[in-house]
């Protein structure tokens, strides 16, 4: 079976650093884009950004480059999403995604990141 | 404001067909396949339709998609209490070099 199981919720302080980390099992880790779906109340879904873990490719939205830096660990089929300064705009539910045939096709459960100002 | 263009809210009553409509450029809906996600609250979104028209395994074929030219439609037949959910619609947009969302539209069964 497919999954991708996400770390725990977060609640930081604008300015601070964060990783949250996202652990997938039961397919092919390397041959596969996976990648951060962010969802705020009322703005609905974006991708902040994709990698593919076989040779470290990546993409951003164009809202998000500088921003966040996405990064894959083969070793342990492990992708990650990382702030280096966060903001209060980055507050939201981050879902990890894997791409197939053009589509999100397996979610992992989310993660909450709350930033206070 | 999202790439895709999606009516916020729909409604229907229990048994009857709705449908969503998704309106986008030729940069992303009229070069690429409309894929289509369902958040139900409480839950990670699921993937309702792909490649336009097609359903993966275990969605009822109640839901159907549909794409001509710019815009795309999801339609939902014999509407259940149970398909209270966001929708959205989602295509890989060529000039972003990326995929981009519709903002979601709140179906409500009265």
């Amino acid at each position: 079976e497919v999954q991708l199981v996400q770390s725990g919720a977060e609640v930081k302080k604008s300015g601070e650093s964060l990783t949250i980390s996202c652990q997938t099992s039961g397919y092919r880790f390397i041959s596969y884009w996976i990648g951060w779906v962010r969802l705020m109340p009322g703005k609905g879904l974006q991708c902040t950004a994709m990698i593919f873990p076989g040779d470290s490719d990546t993409r951003y939205d164009p809202s998000f480059q500088g921003q966040v830096t996405i990064t894959a660990d083969k070793s342990i089929t492990t992708a990650y999403l990382q702030w280096n300064s966060l903001k209060a705009s980055d507050t939201g539910m981050y879902y990890c995604v894997r791409r197939r045939d053009g589509a999100f096709d397996i979610w992992g459960q989310g993660t909450m990141v709350t930033v206070s100002s | 404001q999202s790439v895709l263009t999606q009516p916020p809210s729909a409604s229907g009553t229990p048994g009857q067909r709705v449908t969503i409509s998704c309106s986008g450029s030729s940069s992303n809906i009229g070069s690429t396949s409309v894929n289509w996600y369902q958040h139900l609250p409480g839950t990670a979104p699921k993937l309702l339709i792909h490649s336009n028209d097609q359903r993966p395994s275990g969605v009822p074929d109640r839901f159907s998609g549909s794409k001509s030219g710019t815009s795309a439609s999801l339609a939902i037949s014999g509407l259940q209490s149970e398909d209270e959910a966001d929708y959205y619609c989602a295509a890989w947009d060529d000039s972003l070099d990326g995929p981009v969302f519709g903002g979601g539209t709140k179906l409500t069964v009265l």
